[in-house]
């Protein structure tokens, strides 16, 4: 069974200009999530699919991310324009079951992408 | 705000001893913990998990110890290995949304 992928697994650009990045989870994984690691800071969350819907976005930094996943299957995480803050890794993860306080919410994670914004 | 700490960024151990990584938590509404492992270039994962019910769940090598009145976990290696040299991140759920901790390098030397 194939994993979590992500793409690019690595990205370059300046500031100002606009990234995708693309995540495919385990299919049949009904939520997915997108992380953002830091210079070696904590995996923060930034939002959760559940299908197509938003089911929650609290940790989206600002309106500069926009995430989707259209018919529920892939997702993407854009940026624009992307600033020198924005440089980290991006973790996507999905699961088959979430929102169950204390089930076996195991997240499988992709092996991220490392966005740097000069 | 980071409901999730790991104090330690980094641990060091012989080869055989006891490694033992520290977890703390402030959100009472956590009952779910679990604890991911990250190799370079990798993305995190799942090593093992202890719901709020229990204290102490083992697997192998690995336990985790949950104090819910102190809001601390711990992960015990026992005997550590240079494979296990990695970074570990604590995470806690409470309605299947996840927070981790900024994880901690463990080094194991041989």
């Amino acid at each position: 069974e194939a994993g979590v992928t992500q793409f690019p697994s690595h990205s370059v650009i300046e500031k100002g200009q606009t990234v995708t990045l693309r995540c495919d989870p385990i299919s049949g994984h009904d939520n997915l999530y997108w992380y953002r690691r830091v210079m070696g800071k904590e995996i923060k969350f930034l939002l959760h699919f559940v299908k197509e819907s938003k089911q929650d976005e609290s940790g989206m930094p600002n309106n500069r991310f926009l995430a989707e996943r259209t018919g529920g299957t892939y997702s993407t995480l854009k940026v624009q324009p992307a600033e020198l803050e924005d440089s980290g890794v991006y973790f996507c993860a999905s699961s088959h079951r979430g929102g169950l306080a204390g089930d076996a919410n195991e997240q499988f994670f992709g092996p991220g992408t490392r966005l740097t914004v000069l | 705000d980071q409901q999730v700490k790991q104090n330690s960024p980094s641990l060091s151990v012989q080869e055989g001893r006891i490694s033992i990584l520290n977890c703390d938590y402030t959100n009472s509404m956590f009952d779910y913990f679990l604890w991911y492992k990250k190799y370079p270039a990798e993305g995190p994962t799942f090593l093992i998990s202890i719901s709020s019910i229990k204290d102490k769940n083992e697997d192998g090598r690995f336990t985790v110890f949950l104090n819910k009145s102190a809001k601390h976990l711990s992960l015990h290696i026992v005997p550590s290995q240079p494979g296990d040299s990695a970074v570990y991140f604590c995470a806690a759920s409470g309605n299947g949304d996840m927070r981790f901790g900024a994880g901690t390098r463990l080094t194991v030397k041989p």
